[in-house]
């Protein structure tokens, strides 16, 4: 299978604390998105890294991306209540136009 | 960006019948796609729904139980044929401009076969 690993599946942090995620895939991508899903909704599009980059923010988020390893992280810095939601990353394979999903993290914020 | 919109929101249907999902998206755009995430699992895709011809089904998937029609660059439906309780799933359309990377989703449909 194409599809990706993240880890860890679960997640549980107190508000104020950074929360890492990470993601592997397996072969050459075009791309990697980071989206979120709160409650079995619709998907949030957070960031998308292309293979020619390392690393690029947007606001609380970092993503970065290490392509000899095939791994990409999320950091989310100064966690908030509402950051609790499940988080996944999926890939852009080269020579595909589809997206594959990794198992996701469910991330909680404590109060 | 892309707004995306899906109805119904959710249904419960009896096992045996069929349901139709919509989307519809605010502009016109290259790619349309159907996923499908099954209760606590994570995204896998049904097919690509391709303009003026038939979908392009992926591994496990068949035009039998899940018709796609796409009949312009806006719209596109997705039919769950001859339900099981297995099927109960969200299901989700998802697009992408063309020359563009990113890929956005619509709100999902929750789908509960009795």
């Amino acid at each position: 299978s194409q599809q990706g690993e993240e880890d860890p599946q679960a997640l549980s942090i107190q508000e104020g604390e950074n929360a890492t995620m990470n993601c592997s895939y397996k072969t050459s991508i075009n791309n990697l998105q980071w989206y979120r899903q709160n409650s079995g909704r619709g998907l949030v599009h957070l960031i998308l890294i292309r293979s020619n980059e390392r690393e690029k923010h947007s606001g609380r988020l970092r993503v970065t991306l290490d392509t000899s390893k095939k791994s990409s992280s999320l950091l989310i810095t100064a966690s908030r209540a509402a950051d609790t939601a499940s988080y996944f990353c999926a890939t852009s394979y080269q020579g595909a136009q589809k997206l594959v999903f990794g198992q996701g993290t469910r991330l909680t914020i404590n109060p | 960006s892309a707004v995306i919109s899906q109805k119904p929101s959710r249904d419960i249907c009896q096992r045996g019948t069929s349901l139709t999902i919509q989307c519809q998206v605010d502009s016109q755009v290259t790619m349309m796609f159907w996923y499908r995430q099954q209760p606590g699992q994570s995204l896998t895709l049904i097919a690509t729904a391709n303009q003026g011809s038939e979908a392009t089904y992926e591994s496990g998937f068949v035009i039998d139980k899940f018709p796609i029609s796409r009949p312009n660059l806006t719209f596109s439906t997705l039919t769950v044929s001859n339900m099981s309780p297995e099927d109960s799933s969200i299901y989700l359309c998802s697009v992408r401009h063309r020359g563009g990377d990113t890929q956005y989703f619509g709100p999902g449909t929750r789908l509960t076969v009795l």
